[in-house]
């Protein structure tokens, strides 16, 4: 089946500074990517759609210049925190839509990230 | 808002099987209905989805009323690795996936 990886698992970082989150497609192009928010206890949150090639749609809540996200291949997506607070300290999880083929228009997610911001 | 209703918690016994119930009254005509599951601190994984026929695979399989309002979910015999929570959605097939609360699974050994 469609694979779908981040990168990194885990990371730690403190309050202040910015952290970067890849998501990738292995094995198939990914027109659209997903990004979802997950705190304890809770259900995913849909933060934002990219496109590849242009800029990501944010969903109501979501602050863009915040949650910068930029789509620049069809295998590639990435997620940057800026200025991270505790707050933002959560379970990031990407997905990733096969645009063609066998499997088209099916979502594929990847294993998530946890940030925990100190 | 998520168009689906499930209850919060299931439990199970192990090697029963596991029945999870979803409602979707207002399903659309060309809105499938999809079901994942999220073990503890993992990304979610696909299961099984269906149009308007019942439909199974390796992993369980998916009733579909004829009314198409209400589904099944159906893992055939529940293991203690089925301990997840269990998400029914509806979408079309290039719309967006949007999680409600889902059902929490306990399978009791």
């Amino acid at each position: 089946g469609a694979v779908v990886s981040q990168h990194p698992s885990w990371v730690i970082c403190k309050s202040g500074t910015s952290v970067k989150i890849e998501c990738r497609s292995l094995d198939f192009q990914a027109t659209t990517m997903f990004w979802y928010r997950q705190f304890p206890k809770q259900s995913l949150m849909l933060m934002a759609t990219s496109n590849e090639g242009s800029k990501a749609t944010y969903e109501q809540g979501v602050e863009k210049d915040k949650f910068l996200i930029n789509h620049a291949s069809l295998t590639l997506s990435t997620l940057t925190v800026t200025s991270a607070h505790p707050e933002d300290s959560s379970f990031y999880i990407c997905s990733a839509v096969n645009g063609r083929g066998r499997g088209a228009y099916e979502q594929y997610f990847g294993p998530g990230t946890r940030l925990t911001v100190t | 808002d998520a168009k689906t209703t499930q209850p919060t918690s299931m439990d199970c016994a192990e090697g029963r099987a596991a029945n999870l119930p979803c409602n979707h009254s207002t399903i659309s005509g060309n809105e499938y209905v999809y079901w994942y599951r999220q073990i503890h601190s993992q990304g979610p994984q696909y299961i099984i989805h269906g149009l308007k026929n019942n439909e199974t695979n390796e992993m369980a399989s998916l009733i579909i009323t004829e009314d198409r309002k209400s589904s099944t979910l159906i893992l055939p015999h529940a293991t203690l690795r089925d301990t997840a929570v269990y998400y029914c959605i509806v979408r079309a097939r290039d719309d967006k996936i949007i999680f409600g609360k889902g059902t929490r699974l306990h399978i009791l050994p």
